[in-house]
């Protein structure tokens, strides 16, 4: 089945505790993207990859961290997580080019506390 | 830049009526694609609809169609005889060139409740 995996699916973790939130596709698919959701703002995009090796920042992406080592994998690394960043954080993955939707991980609940 | 605007935040719909949801867009780039996502309470991203710039007629999808106005930069999702499994989220998105970023820009979404 194609699908994007994202876990966890839920997490509390403590002010400045680093953690990690993996992503893969089996798709095959070049650009790959991590978002966070918030009430009242929708989704914004946190980093975003068009290729291995190739990152780049999205709108939000300050406290964050990703890397693509692999085609398939696309970590988000919080170095020192703060309650500012509990969020639905969703990763995406989707060919390149406008005519391509994203598919969606099923989300990752943190709550920094 | 790229913009979404939803300006409904929330509808209230009976069941087995038609509901039309409102997007407005922007964006200066000539190619670019509208998607409509349906987030229902356990949170995943649904995929709907999706409409490409330069597409002469109307997206449909079983029971949802987009209005898609181009000289209006508007993007409606229309769901035709509404049913309760229809309350959700619903998000507008568009996908652009943007400098090599072909991020999906989100509205703020609208919360659709179906009234029985």
């Amino acid at each position: 089945e194609a699908q994007v995996t994202q876990n966890p699916r839920y997490l509390i973790t403590v002010t400045g505790k680093k953690l990690t939130v993996t992503c893969s596709q089996n798709m095959n698919h070049e650009y790959m993207s991590w978002y966070r959701q918030d009430p009242g703002l929708g989704l914004r995009q946190i980093y975003y990859s068009m290729n291995v090796e190739v990152t780049d920042k999205g709108d939000v992406p300050e406290g964050y961290k990703v890397s693509r080592k692999e085609k398939r994998n696309f970590p988000l690394i919080l170095e020192s997580p703060s309650p500012n960043q509990t969020s639905l954080y969703f990763c995406a993955s989707s060919l390149v080019g406008t005519a391509y939707g994203y598919t969606f991980g099923s989300g990752t609940r943190l709550t920094v506390v | 830049a790229q913009k979404i605007t939803q300006t409904q935040p929330g509808m209230f719909v009976q069941e087995k009526e038609a509901v039309t949801l409102d997007c407005t867009y922007d964006t200066s780039d000539p190619s670019y694609g509208l998607f409509w996502y349906k987030q229902p309470s356990s949170g995943e991203m649904i995929f709907l609809i999706y409409q490409g710039s330069y597409d002469q007629q109307n997206a449909t999808e079983g029971r949802y169609s987009l209005n898609f106005q181009k000289a209006r930069k508007s993007a409606n999702l229309v769901i035709s005889a509404s049913q309760l499994g229809d309350s959700a989220m619903y998000f507008c998105a568009m996908r652009a060139p943007n400098f090599g970023n072909e991020k999906l820009t989100f509205g703020t979404g609208t919360r659709l409740t179906i009234i029985p």
